[in-house]
């Protein structure tokens, strides 16, 4: 299976201030078809995940543009330019090219 | 309006089965993969299983490899997960999610909890 590494696993930040999740594949993400599977999720407490980037940079429609998504082949982040309170909450990757398909541990984001 | 409603949830005995069901709705269901993910009580996402638009292809995760069966009626835009020989380690809220590269859209989660 695929492991991936998220980190850090705790991420305080204080308002208004950048964020940045690193996760990390164990083998390249880059598919047969070209593409590369590299999902973002937010769960915020007591709620279902819901998909924030796919396709490593494509933002979801509705999600805040300070949300970005960057990377290649085993090695991907997730930039929030400037953490709102309402971005609180726990953080997955997902990789979504390989057999069976594999979350990150999750990165907790709270506000300091 | 994509929606994804789980059911068949509950309390069952290590060793017994259940079957959860998802109704799909606000898109065309024959159209997507599909993909089950869980969550242990305080715990990460877990990738469960996955099936193909048709349902000719299934995939699971080696923990539930021989004892789950994923499954999906296009004519009722319904997909299930049996799950049988349950353990106490399965005990989870079970997320249907539409797509199998990508996943965009959730259900609100039913929670299974295996115990005596």
């Amino acid at each position: 299976d695929v492991v991936m590494t998220q980190s850090p696993l705790s991420l305080p930040v204080t308002l208004g201030q950048p964020a940045s999740i690193s996760c990390r594949s164990g083998q390249s993400l880059v598919s047969s078809d070209g593409n590369t599977y590299l999902t973002w999720f937010q769960q915020r407490p007591g709620q279902s995940p819901r998909r924030l980037i796919y396709k490593v940079s494509n933002r979801d429609s509705g999600v805040p543009d300070r949300f970005s998504g960057s990377g290649s082949g085993t090695d991907f982040t997730l930039t929030i330019s400037r953490v709102e309170a309402e971005d609180v909450g726990v953080y997955y990757c997902m990789q979504g090219t390989h057999w069976p398909r594999t979350f990150g541990q999750g990165t907790k984001l709270e506000i300091k | 309006e994509v929606q994804l409603l789980e059911s068949g949830g509950g309390l069952v005995q290590p060793g017994g089965s259940l079957r959860l069901s998802c109704a799909a709705s606000g898109f065309t269901f024959s159209s997507y993969g599909m993909t089950w993910v869980r969550q242990a009580p305080g715990k990460g996402l877990e990738w469960v299983s996955g099936i193909s638009s048709s349902g000719s292809n299934t995939y699971y995760t080696d923990s539930v490899q021989g004892r789950f069966i994923v499954s999906r009626d296009n004519s009722k835009n319904t997909l299930y997960l049996e799950m049988n020989s349950l353990r106490a380690e399965d005990t989870a809220v079970y997320y249907c999610a539409k797509g199998h590269f990508t996943v965009d859209y959730w259900g609100q989660g039913t929670l299974v909890t295996v115990s005596s």
